[in-house]
């Protein structure tokens, strides 16, 4: 069965530090993997998305995801966090049995919190 | 530029009460769909739509309903509220290819 996991509940890390948040996928075939954020009584906003090519992808506000098919895994990077940053983080992957339907697989979540 | 509106954003239901939670887009985005959040699970999706005309079930559907009568809107249809639907319930939609964009939500609590 397609699944995605994020290990950790939470992160805290400290403004200025780097930031990185964890997810691990299982889906037959080639995955397409997205990260959304969610500020609170907010809906889900994305951040970035890996379809194939490049195993580093940049997205919005300063975050990049790496993506290694090895390891299963599409980590979420922040080289220097913000106390912004703080929100709820989704990964996701497409179920490969959909291609016509964009549904999307959601994780756990993870809440980053930044202190400042 | 409005995006996925979804009204309201907070109810209350008894248990066996019905209500019809609304999304519409300006996009013109072909696909919807309907999740609901709770804590520490992630979101769930209820039902979908690839176009006017065409619904069908996600992961969760029992206890709900859909129509989708035009582009722009995906009404999701609750008949007999029980404690378990007490969610946050989400409207997404997007064209083919591209990312999911999602209303603010509707907050619903059964009681």
């Amino acid at each position: 069965a397609q699944s995605v996991a994020q290990p950790e509940d939470q992160v805290n890390v400290a403004e200025g530090n780097p930031l990185t948040v964890k997810c691990t996928y299982s889906v037959s075939g080639n995955p397409y993997l997205f990260w959304y954020v969610q500020y609170p009584n907010r809906g889900l906003q994305f951040l970035l998305k890996y379809i194939t090519g490049d195993n580093l992808v940049k997205g919005s506000y300063g975050f990049e995801a790496e993506f290694n098919k090895s390891q299963t895994s599409f980590h979420l990077k922040k080289p220097s966090a913000l106390v912004s940053d703080s929100a709820l983080y989704f990964c996701a992957v497409r179920d490969p049995g959909s291609s016509n339907t964009g549904k999307l697989i959601f994780g756990q979540g993870t809440t980053l919190q930044v202190k400042p | 530029n409005a995006g996925v509106t979804q009204t309201p954003k907070f109810r209350i239901l008894k248990i066996g009460q019905s209500m019809t939670l609304q999304c519409t887009q300006d996009m013109n985005h072909n696909y919807m769909y309907w999740y609901r959040q709770d804590p520490g699970m992630g979101l769930k999706l209820i039902y979908y739509s690839v176009g006017a005309g065409i619904t069908d079930k996600g992961e969760v559907p029992n206890g709900y309903n859909v129509s989708r009568s035009t582009t722009e809107d995906f009404p999701l249809r609750l008949e007999l509220a029980a404690p378990s639907q007490t969610s946050v319930y989400f409207c997404a939609s997007s064209q083919q290819g591209s990312p999911l964009h999602f209303g603010n939500g509707t907050r619903l609590t059964v009681t």
